[in-house]
């Protein structure tokens, strides 16, 4: 059975760090594209970012583009997400999503909620 | 690419037909393969999504044969056959041709009438 489960949400204050984790099973992690996707509260889909198989290849959407890195450990089968330079903006539940090269989401994470307020 | 839905929400009566469309502002066909890069997920109230359709109309393994996608190029449409009190939910459109580059609809909800 597949299984996605984030961490490290928390409540940040604006300019602040933030690291999330997402701990895969299931299925053979190394060889699955990993991106996590954000939804602000009461609000749409959006996609943050992705990281190939082999971690060789990163992608970010342009309104995190410099403030957060995607990593991942296949070693420990963890997907990783370090947000810097947070923004009240970045409040969202961040889901982990993994897909066979680039195709569709396959299996969700069931979240976890990132606040940055002062 | 920007993905958008029609309606933003709509209500249907038990048993009768939901039509959700998606337009997307570039065409998802790729003619290698004759494929459309798009995918279909349901989100309800306090879950992830799941995904439904890829392909444009190939059924997720387990999902009820009640849903549908048709669809091609730019314009697509997911189908509820007949409407069941378990799926009420928010459906969200997908494209997946750029690579890796990922973009959605805005939403579609759907509730009983």
């Amino acid at each position: 059975e597949v299984q996605l489960l984030e961490s490290g949400g928390d409540l940040v204050q604006p300019g602040g760090s933030l690291r999330l984790s997402c701990a895969a099973s299931g299925f053979t992690f190394s060889t699955y594209a990993m991106s996590w996707v954000r939804q602000a509260p009461g609000k749409g889909l959006e996609w943050v970012s992705t990281i190939s198989g082999s971690g060789g290849n990163t992608f970010y959407a342009e309104s995190v583009e410099g403030r957060f890195t995607i990593s991942r450990d296949n070693s420990k089968n963890t997907l990783y997400l370090q947000m810097n330079s947070l923004r009240v903006e970045d409040t969202a539940v961040y889901y982990c999503a993994n897909s066979y090269s680039s195709s569709w989401y396959e299996f969700w994470g069931q979240g976890t909620l990132v606040t940055v307020s002062s | 690419i920007v993905m958008t839905q029609s309606p933003d929400s709509l209500a249907v009566s038990l048993g009768e037909r939901a039509t959700i469309n998606c337009k997307s502002s570039q065409s998802l066909l790729y003619s290698s393969n004759n494929n459309n890069y798009l995918a279909w997920y349901q989100q309800k109230p306090g879950q992830p999504p799941k995904l439904l359709i890829y392909w444009a109309s190939t059924r997720d393994s387990g999902v009820p044969d009640r849903f549908s996608g048709s669809g091609s190029g730019s314009d697509f449409t997911l189908t509820i056959s007949s409407l069941q009190a378990e799926d009420v939910a928010v459906y969200y459109c997908q494209q997946y041709y750029t690579n890796f580059r990922r973009t959605f609809g805005q939403g579609t909800k759907v509730e009983l009438k």
